[in-house]
């Protein structure tokens, strides 16, 4: 079942803004993931924040976890046409040896040149 | 990291038939996904298939309309049987890798698109 939920579900931007994006889970996580996915394409991991962590960087990518809010936030700076794409969040729980991940909702950005 | 390949990129598909989908990696791993994603929506597993036993469904998927195969580590097929519109979606798989810290992170394949006449 879904547990992230992302927002916006659609952002547009100018080339150069900053694009943030949320998303909000329900359950105990072990960590928090980021991915981007082209065109429906396969998707690519971008970012893994963990359950002890508050803030990571990435080149332009900044990540931050609220775990008493269970919700984290994906940031874009400098945004580029380039990173017109679809964005999901993902969450690992703490059980066992568990790999399956717990997938949001997606958030679709657009960057207009 | 791993390299991930699938067969076909996309099928245009007759209601009743099926159609078959392969995924390949370049290192051995034990568990592969897959998943389904509808158009403009999240991905949703259908199974996860390990190698030497049956694969695991999630509720919502059964083995007769979704059989899986996993001869070996590198290797796994997704039928998709029995093609209904209901079935035009991507079909995505993916291997879970260990990074630091014991946390896993998923590799995708490109994607099969399966349009459903």
């Amino acid at each position: 079942s879904q547990q992230g939920e992302e927002d916006p579900q659609a952002l547009s931007i100018q080339e150069g803004e900053n694009a943030t994006m949320n998303c909000s889970y329900k359950t105990s996580i072990n960590n928090l993931q980021w991915y981007r996915q082209n065109s429906g394409r396969g998707l690519v991991h971008l970012i893994l924040i963990r359950s002890n962590e508050r803030e990571k960087h990435s080149g332009r990518l900044r990540v931050t976890l609220d775990t008493s809010k269970k919700s984290s936030s994906l940031l874009i700076t400098a945004s580029r046409a380039a990173d017109t794409a679809s964005y999901f969040c993902a969450t690992s729980t703490n059980a066992g040896n568990n790999r399956k991940l717990i997938w949001g909702l997606g958030t679709s950005l657009a960057v207009n040149p | 990291s791993a390299v991930i390949s699938q067969k076909p990129s996309r099928d245009i598909c007759q209601r009743g038939t099926s159609l078959t989908i392969q995924c390949q990696v370049d290192s051995q791993v034990t568990m592969m996904f897959w998943y389904r994603q509808q158009p403009g929506q999240s991905l949703t597993l259908i199974a996860t298939a390990n190698q030497g036993s049956e694969a695991t469904y999630e509720s919502g998927f059964v083995i007769d309309k979704f059989p899986i195969s996993r001869p070996n580590l590198t290797f796994s097929t997704l039928t998709v049987s029995n093609l209904s519109p209901e079935d035009s979606s991507i079909y995505l798989c993916s291997v879970p890798i260990q990074r630091r810290g014991f946390s896993y992170e998923q590799y995708f394949g490109p994607g099969t698109r399966l349009t459903v006449t």
